[in-house]
């Protein structure tokens, strides 16, 4: 049981350049998220799923695209990549009330 | 919209010592969820423990608890008996009980915690 992992762990783009984070998870969850850490600003959701084919938008979604066609995979999009994109990435994911298991998360680069 | 205020960016406190984090939160909800978060600098994410409003009983969890005040909307955590492995990013979240299943978590500025020996 891995609970939830990303790919890659770091990662450094250009400004323009694209690039999808993956999300996966083992146990059999409904809900998955993707959040965004800045300094002095905490975590803010981006996008989110509540089941296999369904996505929808969370506080800050623009510039970014989602996908979840696998009940275990949740796919984190960036099309034309800008520095303000630079921050870290965390996917997580829950089961009904049940607690947020969070993943590692992933260090992007935008230069 | 939610919000959730964490107004001390740093704290230090003694080891064996106890340390009190302040949150305080906005909201028009009735029902809804606390939680206080731990970020190593590993980054893992690690719940370390969660309040339901609708409990007038406040959470523990071994040496952490909280003081949860709903009509003041305030909602801190103490850490008793310090150790070196609580240093680390402490973020409170909230959670509104509308949204069934999905976790939709709101989180504050958080507050770096140092442990001195």
């Amino acid at each position: 049981n891995a609970g939830v992992t990303q790919t890659p762990k770091f990662r450094v783009l250009k400004t323009g350049q694209s690039m999808t984070l993956l999300c996966a998870q083992d146990m059999n969850h409904e809900y998955m998220y993707w959040y965004r850490q800045d300094p002095g600003m905490g975590l803010r959701l981006i996008h989110y799923s509540v089941g296999e084919g369904t996505t929808a938008k969370g506080e800050v979604p623009d510039g970014y695209n989602v996908s979840r066609l696998k009940k275990q995979n949740f796919l984190l999009g960036l099309e034309s990549a800008a520095p303000s994109q630079t921050s870290v990435y965390f996917c997580a994911s829950s089961y009904n009330r049940d607690f947020v298991i969070f993943g590692p998360g992933t260090r992007l680069t935008v230069l | 919209a939610q919000t959730v205020t964490q107004s001390q960016p740093e704290m230090s406190v003694q080891e064996a010592e106890t340390v009190t984090l302040s949150c305080t939160y906005d909201t028009s909800e009735s029902d809804y969820y606390l939680f206080w978060y731990k970020q190593p600098p590993s980054r893992q994410m690690i719940l370390v423990i969660r309040q339901e409003a609708y409990k007038q009983q406040n959470a523990t969890e071994n040496r952490f608890s909280v003081n949860f005040q709903k009509a003041a909307k305030s909602f801190s955590l103490k850490i008793s008996d310090s150790q070196l492995g609580d240093a680390a990013m402490y973020f409170c979240a909230y959670r509104s009980s509308l949204f069934q299943g999905a976790q939709k978590l709101v989180f504050g500025q958080g507050t770096r915690l140092t442990i001195n020996p």
